[in-house]
């Protein structure tokens, strides 16, 4: 079972660009990487998912070198409305175990 | 209309009480989980089920049961309530491939007294 480490907070400006570093360096073959992204009395809310290299949608970009033992996610611009905790997991996809575990995750704040 | 919801939202109970939280899914998924949250922690995967045949224990079972009367419905009891359950509490379905995406309800506050 992969274990993932995120730093435990971070703390942002509106505008910059966030990067958030996850390592997991025990991941197996077929684990993708998963990201979460939790605002507070809320259930998470799926931000992005990917295998290796990089992958961009309309909220974040991850990128996961050639070894795949850590992977960053990437904010652009954030603004107040980023501020939340956000969930690195590992696991394999589709498959008959249930494999994911969200740690505690890396809690954001962004300041004016 | 949420394609999670959770019944019900806030909840405060006494020690030994038995209690029931109840989760419903439009999405038509097979799969679904419960998970509880204390604060300043990561979720905790309490139980979970993969088809309306198939439950399976998670991280942190002792003190919980679950029944899955139907592919929409998954709820979770607390057979006799003790003040450390006092916790958020989210249900969570998600589809047998693709991205394995989950989607979360908005969660019950449980406080035992």
């Amino acid at each position: 079972l992969a274990k993932t480490t995120q730093p435990i907070s971070m703390d942002s400006y509106e505008g910059q660009e966030v990067n958030i570093t996850c390592s997991h360096n025990n991941i197996a073959t077929n684990d993708y990487i998963t990201w979460y992204q939790q605002f507070p009395s809320q259930g998470p809310r799926f931000i992005i998912q990917g295998y290796k290299t990089k992958v961009t949608n309309e909220v974040a970009s991850l990128f996961i070198p050639a070894d795949r033992k850590s992977s960053t996610l990437s904010l652009p611009r954030v603004s107040l409305s980023d501020t939340a905790v956000y969930y690195c997991l590992v696991g394999a996809r589709g498959s008959g175990t249930y494999k994911y575990i969200f740690g505690t995750g890396t809690r954001l704040k962004v300041l004016a | 209309d949420a394609d999670v919801t959770q019944t019900p939202r806030n909840r405060i109970t006494k020690t030994g009480k038995r209690i029931m939280l109840e989760c419903s899914q439009t999405k038509g998924h097979d799969r679904m989980y419960w998970y509880r949250q204390d604060p300043g922690l990561g979720l905790r995967l309490i139980y979970y089920s993969f088809d309306v045949k198939d439950i399976n224990k998670g991280e942190i079972s002792d003190g919980y049961s679950v029944s899955r009367q139907a592919q929409a419905k998954f709820s979770l009891s607390l057979e006799s309530a003790i003040p450390n359950q006092t916790a958020l509490y989210f249900c969570a379905t998600s589809g047998a491939g693709g991205t394995d995406e989950q989607y979360f309800g908005p969660g019950t506050r449980l406080t035992v007294t």
